[in-house]
């Protein structure tokens, strides 16, 4: 089943902060984020293992709370080039080597304006 | 060499003919993937490949047939395929099967 995200949509101004949620139905291993430009392909920003770990990429960070089969990606001080479609992706907990697959979420496409 | 690529960007075919998208990398990743993606919608997972051998198929029409010829070429052949097969396929690789995901630019695919 296809991992929520929310909010679907959202714009804000240069500079300004965002949240994008991730949530599961299912037991989660890992969860990845990505950015897609329209017209572009998918870019990997970052993954997070079960653990509860929280993860940096300049301004963009991310959180995992494996219990609750979610995960957050924070946006600070949002830059135009921000712009694009959000999307998880989970990893159920695995069973069998070379058997990993990513579900992609829902997207939520973010619009960043001066 | 940092990147996926893929070829053709744009493909339009008829529903009786047979043509083959193609993905290259030639950077060591040993596990390569399919996605089809429509539009505003995230890329939907169609076959997995790990370390040359199909070990993922997202229960995906024979219409769409993978081929792994080597580890750094993967081919999606496609036959008789219907108008709602139209989509952006995408394929992508990672060093080994989850980790991070490189993405080819994609093909996009009309069928009249």
């Amino acid at each position: 089943q296809q991992p929520v995200q929310s909010p679907q949509a959202v714009i804000l101004r240069e500079g300004e902060d965002a949240v994008i949620n991730c949530s599961s139905s299912k037991a989660l291993y890992s969860v990845h984020w990505y950015r897609q430009k329209h017209g572009e392909a998918p870019v990997f920003l970052m993954i997070l293992l079960k653990g509860g770990e929280q993860k940096g990429h300049e301004k963009i960070s991310a959180s995992f709370n494996e219990k609750k089969q979610q995960s957050s990606l924070y946006l600070t001080a949002s830059q135009l080039s921000y712009s694009g479609t959000y999307f998880c992706g989970t990893e159920p907990p695995l069973i069998n080597f070379g058997n990993e697959k990513l579900t992609f979420g829902t997207g939520t496409r973010l619009t960043i304006i001066p | 060499d940092t990147e996926v690529t893929q070829t053709p960007k744009h493909l339009v075919m008829g529903m009786t003919n047979k043509k083959s998208l193609k993905c290259e990398q030639h950077m060591g990743h040993r596990a390569m993937y399919w996605y089809k993606q429509k539009a505003k919608k995230p890329p939907e997972l169609m076959f997995v490949y790990s370390y040359e051998k199909l070990s993922i198929n997202e229960s995906v029409p024979s219409r769409f047939s993978p081929e792994c010829p080597n580890s750094s070429l993967l081919n999606l052949h496609l036959h008789a395929l219907q108008p709602e097969d139209s989509a952006l396929y995408l394929c992508a690789s990672s060093p080994t099967p989850g980790n991070e995901q490189f993405f080819g630019p994609g093909t996009r695919l009309t069928v009249l």
